[in-house]
């Protein structure tokens, strides 16, 4: 069974870059795609991006310029950087993984997500 | 703004039926048989109902189904329970950069 666990601060300075990572276990980060969301407080389910394990990068055209993901294959991890942060960025944040193939596009397991705060 | 158009809210009473739509364009919803349906609990993870339109993954109750018709895609809920009061999102491949595209979640209230 695979299962993913989000770590980082949950307090981010306004201006200052969030940053995340995302351990999988019972699987490997090789030959799969990884990605993040968020959910605002008060709002809807927001994908951020995902990326192959081998380096493509897709990412949410509204965040784009501020957002980077990265893939450590000898860690088994993942990570997310948001970079100028404004108190819009306070979210949950979530990790998952993307089947993407053939006849499947959808995103099987999630992490438990992670709370945060943009606040000085 | 999401790309994919959800109602905000349905509901529904214990044992009957509601379905939620999600309409898209001929460049994702109707032009792929990619839709892929979330459930959200208060301070719970997402957990995959529906994927490639109709599929249900292992453990999902047969309650749930999914659906598609032209541009729109369609979860529908029958015999409802307490359990299923949660918010819903529906997500579709799209043809072009950046290939995801998403609605902006319904809530369902089990009345």
């Amino acid at each position: 069974q695979v299962q993913l666990q989000e770590s980082g601060p949950g307090l981010v300075k306004p201006s200052e870059t969030l940053s995340l990572t995302c351990t999988v276990s019972g699987g490997s980060v090789i030959s799969h795609y990884w990605s993040w969301f968020r959910r605002p407080p008060g709002k809807g389910l927001e994908w951020i991006g995902h990326m192959y394990f081998s380096g493509s990068t897709n990412y949410n055209p509204s965040l784009k310029s501020r957002v980077t993901i990265s893939v450590d294959t000898s860690k088994n991890q993942f990570s997310l950087k948001v970079s100028s942060v404004t108190a819009a960025d306070t979210a949950v944040y979530y990790c998952a993984r993307l089947i993407a193939a053939t006849g499947f596009f959808h995103f099987d397991y999630w992490g438990q997500g992670t709370l945060v705060t943009v606040s000085s | 703004q999401s790309a994919l158009t959800q109602p905000p809210s349905v509901s529904g009473s214990p044992g009957q039926s509601v379905t939620i739509s999600c309409t898209g364009t001929s460049s994702d919803v109707g032009g792929y048989n990619y839709v892929s349906w979330y459930q959200q609990h208060p301070g719970r993870a997402p957990k995959l109902m529906i994927y490639a339109v109709s599929k249900r993954p292992s453990g999902v109750p047969d309650r749930f189904s999914g659906s598609k018709s032209g541009n729109t895609a369609s979860l529908t809920i029958s015999g409802l329970q307490a359990e299923d009061e949660a918010d819903y999102y529906c997500y579709s491949y799209e043809g072009n950069y950046p290939y995801v595209v998403f609605g902006g979640g319904t809530k369902l209230t089990v009345l």
